[in-house]
């Protein structure tokens, strides 16, 4: 159980274009979802949380109009990196937490989904 | 502000022991992960700890000190499979995630 998965795996954009990237919770409704960034040999870096049917959380320093997050259901959230540079190409992964866990708040993490902007 | 500190990269033989030590000082604490990150592969949950003690799963076992801000996690025999990056994370009193720059951990055979 607690599967989330992301789509699509990997992605080559133009640059100036838009990427929209999926995070859906396949076995649990997810209260909340977090966007991360990583960087090659750089740890994980929050980027925004999400919850379902509100505005989403952005960290210091990432534009929330550059990425756009929507967390419209239990079971989906996407996140559109919008006029994409080639600073912007990294690794994106999504983590998605359980509602009604109790005393643990894991995060299940998706597969990731690593941009290239050309 | 808010800190995690672990080594950046350790070396160990298989079949050896290894322990990875997390220290960390945040506004508020509810609860302490650890997690596995292969290369190029998102981080998969090993170990969570909120109070004070040893959690033993099968070759991996997480030690908590709250008092000491001090975590670690203890690999046993182990495996070329286990070469990896190892991330400490703590929970804050708003329950967000920080999360350290994580441990390399290389296998020798």
């Amino acid at each position: 159980g607690a599967v989330v998965s992301q789509h699509p795996s990997w992605v080559i954009c133009k640059s100036g274009t838009s990427v929209k990237i999926e995070c859906r919770s396949l076995d649990f409704q997810a209260t909340t979802m977090f966007w991360y960034r990583q960087f090659p040999k750089q740890s994980l870096m929050l980027m925004a949380t999400s919850n379902e049917g509100s505005k989403a959380t952005y960290e210091q320093g990432v534009e929330k109009d550059k990425f756009l997050i929507n967390h419209a259901s239990l079971t989906l959230s996407t996140l559109t990196v919008t006029s994409a540079h080639p600073e912007d190409s990294s690794f994106y992964i999504c983590s998605a937490r359980p509602g009604g866990t109790g005393d643990s708040y894991e995060q299940y993490f998706g597969p990731g989904t690593r941009l290239t902007v050309t | 502000g808010q800190n995690i500190d672990q080594p950046t990269e350790m070396t160990a033989t298989e079949g050896a022991i290894v322990q990875i030590n997390c220290t960390y000082q945040t506004s508020g604490f509810n609860g302490l992960f650890w997690y596995q990150q292969h290369a190029g592969e998102a981080p998969t949950f090993l170990s969570y700890n909120v109070l004070d003690g040893l959690e033993e799963k099968g070759r991996f076992s997480s030690f908590l000190s709250r008092s000491k801000g001090y975590s670690y996690l203890l690999l046993k025999e182990l495996q070329m499979k286990d070469s990896a990056s190892y991330l400490c994370a703590v929970m804050d009193s708003n329950y967000q995630l920080i999360w350290g720059a994580g441990t390399k951990l290389i296998i020798k055979p």
